[in-house]
Formats: C-alpha cells, sequence, structure tokens
C-alpha cells in the first residue's frame, strides 16, 4: 500500500527556521516525483515545488523559488520542505503528494499544518 | 488568481447530476489530455477523482465522469449523494510552467 506520512503540526515565531518531511512507503520512492502542496487558510490548493528523488532533480514554482527549500534522501525515503526564516503568511496546511507517470497526484501526505505567530 | 477558472459553488439535490467547470487556455486544458479532478472533504487531504480528462482510479464511483470540449473541462457527478458535499479542484498540465496549474476550488452543496 502506498503511504505519504508527514511529520506533525508545527508552533513557530517569524524568523526561525523549520524543516518537515514527507516518508513514502510501499513503492520505489526513487522513481516517482514528490510535490509540495500549500493550502491557506480558507483558501485553495497551489503548487509549491517537485523533486525526483532519483537525482534530486528539483523545480519550483516561481512564486517559492527562493522562499523553501524542497529536497529528499532517497536512503530513508524521505522528502522535505524548509524555510529560512518562517512568516506569518507562511501559516498554512502543507501537502505532499506522489506524482503518477502522468504528472497527475495520485497519493498525498495527511498534511502538516504549520503556525507562525509571535 | 488562479490560471484555472472554477465557479465558486455549485448545488444540487440528493439524486440529481451536477456539473463543475474548468477552464482555461490552449496552453493549458485546451492543449493536452491531462486534466485531473481532485475532492476534498473538510480537513481532510484531497482525493483524486479523474486523471487524464476522464479515466478514474480505482475505487472511485462510476458516479463521477471527466470530459472536455475545446478550453473548458467538466466533471460530472450522477445520483448526488450527501458524502459528495466536498470541494473540488480541477488540475492541468500548462505549457507555461513545469508544475501543472490548480483551479480556485468549487464547493459543492448537496440539498
Amino acid at each position: 500500500e502506498v503511504q505519504l506520512v508527514q511529520s506533525g503540526a508545527e508552533v513557530k515565531k517569524p524568523g526561525e527556521s523549520l524543516k518537515i518531511s514527507c516518508k513514502g512507503s510501499g513503492y520505489s520512492f526513487t522513481s516517482y516525483w514528490i510535490g509540495w502542496v500549500r493550502q491557506m487558510p480558507g483558501k485553495g490548493l497551489e503548487w509549491m515545488g517537485i523533486i525526483y528523488p532519483g537525482d534530486s532533480d528539483t523545480r519550483y514554482s516561481p512564486s517559492f523559488q527562493g522562499q523553501v527549500t524542497i529536497s529528499a534522501d532517497k536512503s530513508i525515503s524521505t522528502a522535505y520542505l524548509q524555510w529560512s526564516s518562517l512568516k506569518a503568511s507562511d501559516t498554512a496546511m502543507y501537502y505532499c503528494a506522489r506524482l503518477n507517470r502522468g504528472g497527475d497526484i495520485d497519493y498525498w501526505g495527511q498534511g502538516t499544518l504549520v503556525t507562525v505567530s509571535s | 488568481q488562479s490560471a484555472l477558472t472554477q465557479p465558486a459553488s455549485v448545488s444540487g439535490s440528493p439524486g440529481q447530476s451536477i456539473t463543475i467547470s474548468c477552464t482555461g487556455t490552449s496552453s493549458d486544458v485546451g492543449g493536452y489530455n491531462y486534466v485531473s479532478w481532485y475532492q476534498q472533504h473538510p480537513g481532510k487531504a484531497p482525493k483524486l477523482m479523474i486523471y487524464e480528462v476522464s479515466n478514474r482510479p480505482s475505487g472511485v464511483s462510476n458516479r463521477f465522469s471527466g470530459s472536455k470540449s475545446g478550453n473548458t473541462a467538466s466533471l460530472t457527478i450522477s445520483g448526488l449523494q450527501a458524502e459528495d458535499e466536498a470541494d473540488y479542484y480541477c488540475s492541468s498540465y500548462t505549457s507555461s510552467s513545469t508544475l501543472r496549474v490548480f483551479g480556485g476550488g468549487t464547493k459543492l452543496t448537496v440539498l
């Protein structure tokens, strides 16, 4: 069974750093793109970027380029999303997701809620 | 502003059929057969309902169907049930980005 299990909810202050994780299981982690999707409170879905764990090829949405870093450690089948300096506007639910061969998301993680507040 | 345009809300009574539209351009919806639809219940992760315009993943009810005409894709839900009440998002391949684009989402209310 394909599963993507994300790390737990985080409460941070503005300016702090953060790294959240997404562990894949039940499939060949290095053979599928993993994406990160943001959903701000009461809002829609936004693509942040994708990574191919097999060779760490990474693509970012222009809106998120330079704002976050996406990485993966294929030895432990885990992808990461990190911030060096959080802002209140980063408060959102973040989903990791697996892309199928056609580029559609076929599996989603359960989401990680990030709250940034002073 | 989302790249793909969806109605903010639609509604229907149990047993009826409803259709949600997703309008793009020839650079995305109209140019490629890579449109997908996702269902999201409150507090839950989205779920893939339709991929490549009209294909249903295993386990998705055949009450859900997808189609496309020109630059507009559509999701039709027949025999509406209370459990179908959720937000629905379309997504499409686009030639202007390496990433897919989402629609703004449509809230389906079952009356």
